[in-house]
C-alpha cells in the first residue's frame, strides 16, 4: 500500500523558515517524481513544486521561486521542502503528491498524503 | 501559464442526479486533464487522467471527455460520496501545473 506522511508543519513568524518532510513507502520511490501541491483554508489547490525520479528537472511555482527549494533522498524515500522568507500568504495544507506516469514528463497524482498545516503568523 | 476555469462554482443536485462540471483551459492541453474529488478534511483522490480513463477503483458512474481546452467530468448517478468538491488539473506543460478553482457539488 502505498503510503505519503509529511511532517514538519507547524507555526512560524513571517520572514522565517521551515522544512517540510514526507516519508514515502509502498512503491519504488526512486523511480517517480515527486510534488507538493498546497492549499489555503477554504480555498483551492495550487501547485508548488515538483521534482523528477533523479532530481534531474525540478519546478516552482512563481510564488515560490527563489524562496522554497524542494528536494529528493532516494536512499531516505523522503521528500523535502525548505520554505525561507515565508510570507502569511504561505499558510496553507502543504501535500506531498506521487507523480505518474511513472518515468513521464506530464504529471498528475495518484497518491496524496494527508497533508501538513503550516501556519505563518506573528 | 495555462489556466484552468471551472463551472459552476457549485452546483446543487439530489442524490441519484446526473451531474455535469466544465473545465476550459487557456490553450490547447491535448487530453493532458486529470480531476479530483475532494472530500472535507481530506486529500484529494484522482478520479481520472488523460481526460477519459478512470483511474484504478473509480466507479464506472464517473466519465470524463473532452480535449484541447473544454473537458467534462459526468458523475451519472450521485451518491452521498460524491457530494465534495471536484478540481481538475492540466499537464501539458510545467512548470507551472495548474488547477482549477473546483466546483462543489452540494445537495
Amino acid at each position: 500500500e502505498v503510503q505519503l506522511v509529511e511532517s514538519g508543519g507547524g507555526l512560524v513568524q513571517p520572514g522565517r523558515s521551515l522544512r517540510l518532510s514526507c516519508a514515502a513507502s509502498g512503491f519504488l520511490f526512486d523511480d517517480y517524481a515527486m510534488h507538493w501541491v498546497r492549499q489555503a483554508p477554504g480555498k483551492g489547490l495550487e501547485w508548488v513544486s515538483g521534482i523528477t525520479w533523479n532530481s534531474g528537472i525540478i519546478g516552482y511555482a512563481n510564488s515560490v521561486k527563489g524562496r522554497f527549494t524542494i528536494s529528493k533522498d532516494n536512499a531516505k524515500k523522503s521528500l523535502y521542502l525548505h520554505m525561507n522568507s515565508l510570507r502569511a500568504e504561505d499558510t496553507a495544507f502543504y501535500y506531498c503528491a506521487k507523480a505518474l506516469p511513472r518515468g513521464g514528463s506530464k504529471y498528475y497524482f495518484d497518491h496524496w498524503g494527508q497533508g501538513t498545516l503550516v501556519t505563518v503568523a506573528s | 501559464e495555462i489556466v484552468m476555469t471551472q463551472s459552476p462554482a457549485t452546483l446543487s443536485v439530489s442524490p441519484g442526479e446526473r451531474a455535469t462540471l466544465s473545465c476550459r483551459a487557456s490553450q490547447s492541453i491535448s487530453n493532458n486533464l486529470a480531476w479530483y474529488r475532494q472530500k472535507p478534511g481530506q486529500a484529494p483522490r484522482l478520479l481520472i487522467y488523460g481526460a477519459s480513463t478512470r483511474a484504478i477503483g473509480i466507479p464506472a458512474r464517473f466519465s470524463g471527455s473532452g480535449s484541447g481546452t473544454e473537458f467534462t467530468l459526468t458523475i451519472s448517478s450521485l451518491q452521498s460520496e460524491d457530494f465534495a468538491v471536484y478540481y481538475c488539473q492540466q499537464y501539458n506543460d510545467w512548470p507551472p501545473l495548474t488547477f482549477g478553482g473546483g466546483t462543489k457539488v452540494e445537495i
